[in-house]
C-alpha cells in the first residue's frame, strides 16, 4: 500500500510569490495534518483537516490556507512568502480526527525562500 | 501551558553502546498521549511509539525500550546496542487536546549519531 505522497518534493521561489503544496494520504486515512518543520527544530501545527473540515489550526497567519478534497487529498497555500517560510512542509495522515493515534509522515515538501 | 522539552541536542555514540534520549514534558491535561518519533535524514518522520497517561508501564520492542515516569514527567527513550542505522533525529511529542485545536506539541529533537 502507497503511504503518504506529497509533492513537490523541493521548489524554489522568490519572495512575494505564491505556492501550493499537495498531499495524498493513506487509503482509507480521512484526517490530513500539516506541519512546517525549520532546520534545527520540531515541526510546528499548521492545520487539521478530517472529513474535508478544518479541525484545528496552529498560529500562523492568513497567508496560509488548506483544504481538503472529497478523496481526502489536501492542499496547503502559502501566499505573499516570506523569507522565513522556507522550510520543511510535512503532511501526515490519520485514520481518525483525533490526535491520539499514530500519524503517517509523508518525506516532506522542502520549500526555500529567495 | 503545555511544552516538551528535549535537553539533548546532539548526542554522538560508538555503535554496540546504549544511549539514552531524555524528554521532559508540562502539561495541566489528566488525560494525555506522549509519543516518540525517529526522522532519519530523508525527512519523514517515523512512529515509534504512543503511551498514553494512565498507562506507565515500561515498554521494550527489541533494541529500543521507554520508560515513562508521571512523577517526574518524564518519557525517556533508550536504545540498547546502538547500530549505525539508529542514527537519525528523534522526536518525543505531547497531545493537546484544548478545545478543538487537535495536534501534537513537539520537542525540538535530539540528533543521534552513531559511529562505527
Amino acid at each position: 500500500d502507497a503511504g503518504v505522497t506529497q509533492s513537490p518534493t523541493h521548489l524554489i521561489k522568490t519572495r512575494g510569490q505564491q505556492v501550493t503544496l499537495r498531499c495524498s494520504p493513506i487509503s482509507g486515512h480521512k484526517s490530513v495534518s500539516w506541519y512546517q518543520q525549520v532546520l534545527g527544530q520540531g515541526p510546528q501545527f499548521i492545520f487539521q483537516y478530517y472529513e474535508k473540515e478544518e479541525r484545528g489550526r496552529g498560529n500562523f497567519p492568513d497567508r496560509f490556507s488548506a483544504r481538503q478534497f472529497p478523496n481526502y487529498s489536501s492542499e496547503l497555500n502559502v501566499n505573499a512568502l516570506l523569507l522565513g517560510d522556507s522550510a520543511l512542509y510535512l503532511c501526515a495522515s490519520s485514520k481518525t480526527g483525533t490526535n491520539t493515534g499514530e500519524l503517517f509522515f509523508g518525506e516532506g515538501s522542502r520549500l526555500t525562500v529567495l | 501551558a503545555q511544552k516538551v522539552t528535549q535537553a539533548q541536542t546532539e548526542i554522538s555514540v560508538v555503535e554496540k553502546e546504549d544511549v539514552t534520549l531524555d524528554c521532559v514534558y508540562e502539561t495541566r491535561d489528566t488525560t494525555y498521549y506522549l509519543f516518540w518519533y525517529k526522522q532519519p535524514p530523508s525527512g519523514e518522520l517515523v512512529f515509534l511509539i504512543r503511551r498514553n497517561s494512565f498507562d506507565e508501564q515500561n515498554e521494550i520492542s527489541g533494541r529500543y525500550s521507554w520508560n515513562f515516569q508521571k512523577s517526574t514527567s518524564s518519557f525517556n527513550f533508550t536504545i540498547t546496542a546502538s547500530q549505525v542505522v539508529d542514527s537519525a533525529v528523534y522526536f518525543c511529542a505531547l497531545s493537546n487536546n484544548a478545545g478543538n485545536n487537535r495536534k501534537l506539541i513537539w520537542g525540538l529533537g535530539t540528533s543521534l549519531a552513531v559511529n562505527p
